[in-house]
């Protein structure tokens, strides 16, 4: 157990909603990040929040954005979704600074597209 | 985009023998991190080796690092049926990138008991 916990476990949606998904960090860490993970496939980078601030994006497109709230808690929504959304969403904490480079991953969220 | 390369794809092997797994990257990096993942769940973080450090050892995993030739080994000694899971790499370049993992695709181990 990392002490990152994820919500929902798994969802299902279909093609043009929106999703949000929430993550808890571990105590004391105060810098977020979300992956996504399709099938068979390695995690791929989402964006990174510290402070309240989106902190790094990879290659996704806007409407994925994300929050991230005073208690460090992180949100991701994924609007006007598409089937190849479907995928493990996982969100991973860490503490901000030199030597904190290990990342805590939650459970992940199973989203499945119709 | 991936920039980690794993090989072997997947890796089968009995109980008590040792299981290497090799991972290659693309650029420079901050550090290098394995993760387990078991039947599509969390990542479990393994190991982190840093850029200027080139063998770490933490119980029965030892992780190699060749920064020359953009390269890293796993190596499971004494495998255990508990160890079947995905394996990891991945990367953090630092700079204006630190805290971004890049992953590769991963090898899939299986250990027989």
């Amino acid at each position: 157990e990392t002490g990152v916990t994820q919500s929902p476990t798994h969802l299902i949606k279909t093609r043009g909603q929106q999703v949000t998904l929430r993550c808890s960090s571990q105590s004391g860490h105060n810098t977020v990040s979300w992956y996504q993970q399709a099938l068979g496939q390695g995690p791929q980078f989402i964006f990174q929040y510290y402070r309240e601030e989106e902190n790094g994006r990879g290659n996704f497109p806007p409407r994925f954005s994300g929050l991230q709230f005073p208690n460090y808690s992180s949100e991701l929504n994924v609007n006007a979704l598409e089937l190849d959304d479907s995928a493990l969403y996982l969100c991973a904490s860490r503490a901000q600074g030199v030597g904190q480079e290990t990342q805590y991953f939650g459970p992940g969220t199973r989203l499945l597209v119709l | 985009s991936q920039q980690g390369e794993e090989d072997p794809q997947a890796l089968s092997i009995q109980e008590g023998e040792n299981a290497t797994m090799n991972c290659s990257y693309k650029t420079s990096i901050n550090n290098l991190q394995w993760y387990r993942q078991n039947s599509g769940r969390g990542l479990v973080h393994l190991i982190l080796i840093r850029s200027n450090e080139r063998e770490k050892h933490s119980g029965r995993l030892r992780v190699t690092l060749d920064t020359s030739k953009k390269s890293s080994s796993l190596l499971i000694t004494a495998s255990r049926a508990a160890d079947t899971a995905s394996y990891f790499c991945a990367t953090d370049e630092g700079s204006t990138s630190y805290g971004k993992l890049t992953f590769g695709q991963g090898t899939i181990l299986t250990v027989h008991p």
